[in-house]
């Protein structure tokens, strides 16, 4: 079966600091690997997604992650986080190559104090 | 473009009523789901249409049954709330189904409440 681990309920960073929002998943084969992103009262918007190539994949607003096969991890990164970005934060997997649905981590609430 | 629609926004029911959760999206998608989500749980998939005309079960379908209209609807259908269905539920769309790694666009949501 497979599951994704956000190991971090929340997340607090200030401004202008460096953020990492953690995920690690477990799947049979070859991951096909998302960061979502839910404000408030709002639905998912999708930040950004892992096929196949590159380990760093850049996305919206200034996100990036990094895949790490070995480590089975998909962190998101941003360089520097504004308060704009204070949200919930989803990772999701699938298995490449398959019917199966896509399974959503359990969030993680990012706070960036001003 | 609307994107998803949702309709109500809102819902309050009692014990042992029913009520049909529409989801409309305007931008061809053949696949579409329905989630709900549930404070610290993430979101669980409920059931989903991978084409016009089919319906498969998720992870937690009991309770629950489903409608593909058309292209473009999928309803979400509670014949006999139950408290345990209080959640926020997310309707879902996504490019062709050939296409597995297409990311899903999501509604803005309807918040029930079954008292």
């Amino acid at each position: 079966a497979q599951s994704v681990a956000q190991p971090e309920d929340q997340v607090n960073v200030a401004e202008g600091n460096p953020l990492t929002v953690k995920c690690t998943y477990s799947v049979s084969g070859n991951p096909y690997l998302f960061w979502y992103v839910q404000y408030p009262n709002r639905g998912l918007q999708f930040l950004l997604k892992y096929i196949t190539g590159d380990n760093l994949v850049k996305g919206s607003y200034g996100f990036e992650a990094e895949f790490n096969k070995s480590q089975t991890s998909f962190h998101l990164k941003k360089p520097s986080a504004l308060v704009s970005d204070s949200a919930l934060y989803f990772c999701a997997v699938r298995p490449s190559g398959s019917a199966r649905q896509l399974t959503f981590g359990s969030g993680t609430q990012l706070t960036v104090l001003p | 473009n609307a994107g998803v629609t949702q309709t109500p926004k809102f819902q309050v029911l009692k014990t042992g009523q029913s009520m049909t959760l529409q989801c409309a999206q305007d931008m061809n998608h053949n696949s579409m789901y329905w989630y709900r989500q549930d404070p610290g749980m993430g979101l669980r998939l409920i059931y989903y249409s991978a084409s016009e005309g089919t319906t498969d079960k998720g992870e937690v379908p009991n309770g629950y049954n489903v409608s593909r209209l058309n292209k473009r609807e999928f309803s979400l259908r509670l014949e006999s709330a139950a408290p345990s269905q209080t959640s926020v539920y997310f309707c879902a769309s996504s490019p062709p189904s050939g296409h597995s790694y297409n990311e899903q666009f999501f509604g803005p949501g309807t918040r029930l409440t079954v008292l």
